[in-house]
């Protein structure tokens, strides 16, 4: 079973430009939750899709967002970017959300110049 | 307090011993727990779950949980060099349905 599919591996961008990653699921999963890691602050949750809906989502500014389809595929948008932005991001997949395990994927790791 | 907490370690543990890891949590409320170990580097990889109180293990690897105390630890027995790792705890609050991390402990086997 095909584990948890992120893209691309690495970004840079400049300060104000725009950011796109993207999250396939491992099959069979229907939540995606997205997390931001840096040094300092750990793994902050950013949101989480379930059914091509936005179920929760954590403490960051509307510059994030992301969308689910109907194939639970994900994409996180980072507009208007920041040097703060820096980060690891995370997808995760589960199979309901509400408890089940998280499986991460191997990370977009996004540098802000 | 922190909503899951960590000693950031390092934690230095010689090869063959018992490494022990804990994790104390503020909300009294919840239900599920999670080990995650994660290598520099790399994404976190789930180790274990645990939902019941008591003991849970898999391997070398035990979970135990005591929810009245609100804590949750791992335990690894015969350490290798290959454990020298980040493990993080997260654990499922109930209140707003989010799986919330710790900042890891850093996990050092000395060979």
């Amino acid at each position: 079973k095909a584990g948890v599919t992120q893209t691309p591996r690495y970004l840079i961008k400049t300060r104000g430009q725009q950011v796109t990653l993207s999250c396939s699921p491992i099959s069979g999963h229907r939540s995606v939750s997205w997390y931001q890691q840096t040094p300092g602050q750990g793994l902050q949750f950013l949101f989480e899709y379930f059914s091509e809906t936005q179920r929760n989502k954590g403490n960051f500014p509307g510059r994030f967002s992301g969308r689910q389809f109907s194939n639970s595929r994900s994409e996180m948008n980072v507009s208007t970017l920041e040097l703060g932005d820096s980060a690891l991001y995370l997808c995760a997949s589960s199979f309901d959300g509400n408890n089940s395990p998280l499986h991460f994927g191997n990370g977009t790791r996004l540098t802000v110049t | 307090q922190k909503e899951v907490e960590q000693n950031s370690g390092p934690l230095s543990v010689p090869e063959g011993a018992i490494a022990s890891l804990n994790c104390t949590y503020s909300d009294r409320g919840s239900q599920s727990f999670f080990w995650y170990r994660q290598y520099s580097g790399k994404s976190p990889e789930l180790i274990m779950f645990i939902y019941s109180n008591g003991d849970k293990e898999d391997g070398r690897f035990t979970a135990q949980l005591n929810k009245a105390s609100q804590y949750v630890s791992l335990l690894i027995r015969d350490s290798q060099p290959s454990d020298s790792a980040t493990y993080l705890c997260a654990v499922f609050r109930n209140r707003d349905d989010k799986i919330i991390f710790g900042k890891g402990t850093r996990l050092h086997i000395l060979p």
